[in-house]
């Protein structure tokens, strides 16, 4: 069984430009989640997308924003971009919305903003 | 506002030793919590995790306590492994939020 898969792996942007980030939930996995992992730092909720709806965001600004798209596939964009946005941006699915249970994380998108 | 701290940051341990990480909590509604490994290069791997109605859960060459009173949580490792390697995350779930709060992650060195 695949896990959960997150492109791209690297990504290289310039203060004010937007990144996408993806990512592909285990199959029959509905709810996905976005975390910020900052250098030293824990991992902070971002966004967690359920059955193609937000459903609870965390403490960011509104330039982090994204999607889920029906095949429950996930897209995180950062619009804006500011030096303090480099991070590695991890993404989990889950089968259930209990806050997790079940939780599978990805390997991340490293985000460098020159 | 919540937090989820961890005493030691860095633990250096001898192959073979027994490995405790702590981690302490401050969300009185946290009902549910986690232990997660992340690896260089590699997404947090579930470890285990325990629920508020129980004080102790064990796993394979793990444990975790959980001490509601102090809130206090532990991460036991028994005959650590040079595999063992990694940072070491606590999380709690807030209560009914559907969201995981992390520390800040203890790394753990094994030296062999």
């Amino acid at each position: 069984e695949a896990g959960v898969t997150q492109s791209p792996t690297h990504l290289i942007k310039t203060r004010g430009q937007q990144a996408t980030l993806r990512c592909s939930p285990i199959s029959g996995h509905t709810s996905v989640y976005w975390y910020q992992q900052a250098l030293g730092l824990g991992l902070q909720f971002l966004l967690w997308y359920d059955e193609g709806e937000e459903r609870n965001r965390g403490n960011f600004p509104p330039r982090f924003s994204g999607r889920q798209f029906p095949n429950y596939s996930s897209e995180l964009n950062v619009n804006a971009l500011e030096l303090e946005d480099s991070a590695l941006y991890l993404c989990a699915s889950s089968l259930t919305r209990a806050a997790g249970s079940g939780y599978t994380f990805g390997s991340g998108t490293r985000l460098t903003v020159v | 506002g919540e937090s989820v701290g961890l005493h030691l940051p860095t633990l250096s341990v001898q192959e073979g030793d027994n490995s405790i990480i702590n981690c302490a909590y401050s969300n009185s509604a946290s009902d549910y919590f986690i232990w997660y490994k992340q690896e260089s290069g590699k997404g947090p791997q579930f470890i285990i995790d325990i629920r508020s109605n129980m004080d102790k859960r064990q796993g394979q060459r793990v444990t975790v306590l959980l001490n509601k009173t102090v809130k206090h949580l532990s991460l036991q490792i028994a005959a650590t492994q040079p595999g063992d390697s990694a940072v070491y995350f606590c999380a709690e779930n807030g209560g009914a939020t559907n969201k995981l709060i992390f520390g800040t992650g203890t790394l753990l060195a094994v030296q062999p």
